[in-house]
């Protein structure tokens, strides 16, 4: 299968501790995305990473991306307790359809 | 509109009814995508319609899922004789490049067969 696996499940961290979360995937990409879901419903895109690209950041968030791995990782520095969310990893595939996996889910402690 | 908006964003109906699931995507958007997401899990792909191109059914489970998209906008996701099987959150998505721009997601419609 192409979807991303996101690894671990679940994590706990306390208000201020730093969050890392990884996604490994099986085929070649061009491109892998991640997006945080609150309460189930819509998801927010919050970074696009190219295969070209090793490390994106986007304010207190830090992507890398290593092709050779086939594997990235999401880092939220600083965490907020407004952090709590799922967290999914996408890949593309064919016909710009992309992979979700089933998500780490986040729980930040105030 | 600012964003994609999707209606109802509850549905409870009894087993064996249709149900017709309305997205309406952000303006100038030609990619749009439906997903379902059972409780706790990932996103499953369902359909994906791209400009004027034939969609993309892939995904539909059976021939009870169809879905229409009019106009190059509004679409809907029409499920035939619903299973308790089919509850889950069906989400909308569209987008004007997605390799480069990504989804952009409605609220979602949860549906709940009894």
């Amino acid at each position: 299968s192409q979807q991303g696996e996101e690894d671990p499940q679940a994590l706990s961290i306390q208000e201020g501790e730093n969050a890392t979360m990884n996604c490994s995937y099986k085929t070649s990409i061009n491109n892998l995305q991640w997006y945080r879901q609150n309460s189930g419903r819509g998801l927010v895109h919050l970074i696009l990473i190219r295969s070209n690209e090793r490390e994106k950041h986007s304010g207190r968030l830090r992507v890398t991306l290593d092709t050779s791995k086939k594997s990235s990782s999401l880092l939220i520095t600083a965490s907020r307790a407004a952090d709590t969310a799922s967290y999914f990893c996408a890949t593309d595939g064919a016909g710009n359809q992309f992979y979700f996996g089933t998500g780490t889910s986040l729980t930040v402690i105030p | 509109g600012a964003g994609v908006s999707q209606s109802p964003s509850n549905k409870v109906t009894e087993k064996g009814k249709d149900v017709e699931l309305r997205c309406d995507p952000i303006s100038g958007h030609t990619a749009l995508y439906w997903y379902r997401q059972s409780l706790g899990q990932g996103l499953e792909f369902l359909i994906y319609f791209q400009g004027n191109s034939a969609p993309d059914k892939s995904g539909l489970p059976s021939d009870r899922f169809s879905a229409e998209r009019t106009g190059g906008s509004v679409s809907t996701l029409t499920i035939q004789r619903t299973q308790q099987e089919d509850s889950a959150v069906y989400l909308c998505a569209s987008s004007l490049t997605p390799t480069f721009y990504g989804y952009t997601f409605g609220s979602g419609t949860r549906l709940t067969i009894v």
